[in-house]
């Protein structure tokens, strides 16, 4: 089945404690994002990469660190986590950039983390 | 400023009626597209329905159609013949630069039978 798979999905952890939010693609996909959900904010993009070992920086990178070492995997690193990143976390995919087709986004379930 | 607005937080909507749900965006770029997307109560992201700023016709999915007015900058999202199913947060978004979507904040669509 094709998917976007995040963990954990559910996480409350504590200020300053180091974190990694998974998230693989099966698709052969190049393009993969990170948005972060906020009430009244709709999403807000983290961080991009269009390709293996090529990262970008979007609307919120600050705190937050990334990698694409291969191409199915993009983990969102939160070096010393704070309450302001508590939030719902997206990862996201799609066959090229957003320019080259539809664009339509294939979204993983989330992941809810709270930090104390 | 704003980019992407969605002016209705929530809406209720009586079973088996038609629902409008507005965005309006604002850009200076000739080439953009606009999406829709669902997020149930369990959270997932759904995707609707795309619309290129070059498309002649309003772009159409089952019961979803878009209503595409360029010159006023909105991209209405029609639902025909409401479901209870649809009742859920409803975002829209467009993508401006090739790599970013921007979103709207969402309008709440609840459903009464």
């Amino acid at each position: 089945e094709a998917q976007v798979t995040q963990n954990p999905r559910y996480l409350i952890t504590v200020t300053g404690k180091k974190l990694t939010v998974t998230c693989s693609q099966n698709m052969n996909h190049e393009y993969m994002s990170w948005y972060r959900q906020d009430p009244g904010l709709g999403l807000r993009q983290i961080y991009y990469s269009m390709n293996v070992e090529v990262t970008d920086k979007g609307d919120v990178p600050e705190g937050y660190k990334v990698s694409r070492k291969e191409k199915r995997n993009f983990p969102l690193i939160l070096e010393s986590p704070s309450p302001n990143q508590t939030s719902l976390y997206f990862c996201a995919s799609s066959f090229g950039g957003l320019a080259d087709n539809t664009g339509e986004l294939f979204f993983g379930e989330g992941s809810r983390l709270t930090v104390l | 400023a704003q980019k992407i607005t969605q002016t209705q937080p929530g809406m209720f909507v009586q079973e088996k009626e038609a629902v409008t749900l507005d965005c309006t965006y604002d850009t200076s770029d000739p080439s953009y597209g606009l999406f829709w997307y669902k997020q149930p109560s369990s959270g997932e992201m759904i995707f609707l329905i795309y619309q290129g700023s070059y498309d002649q016709q309003n772009a159409t999915e089952g019961r979803y159609s878009l209503n595409f007015q360029k010159a006023r900058k909105s991209a209405n999202l029609v639902i025909s013949a409401s479901q209870l199913g649809d009742s859920a947060m409803y975002f829209c978004a467009m993508r401006e630069s090739a790599d970013q979507l921007i979103w709207g904040a969402g309008t709440k669509l609840i459903i009464k039978p």
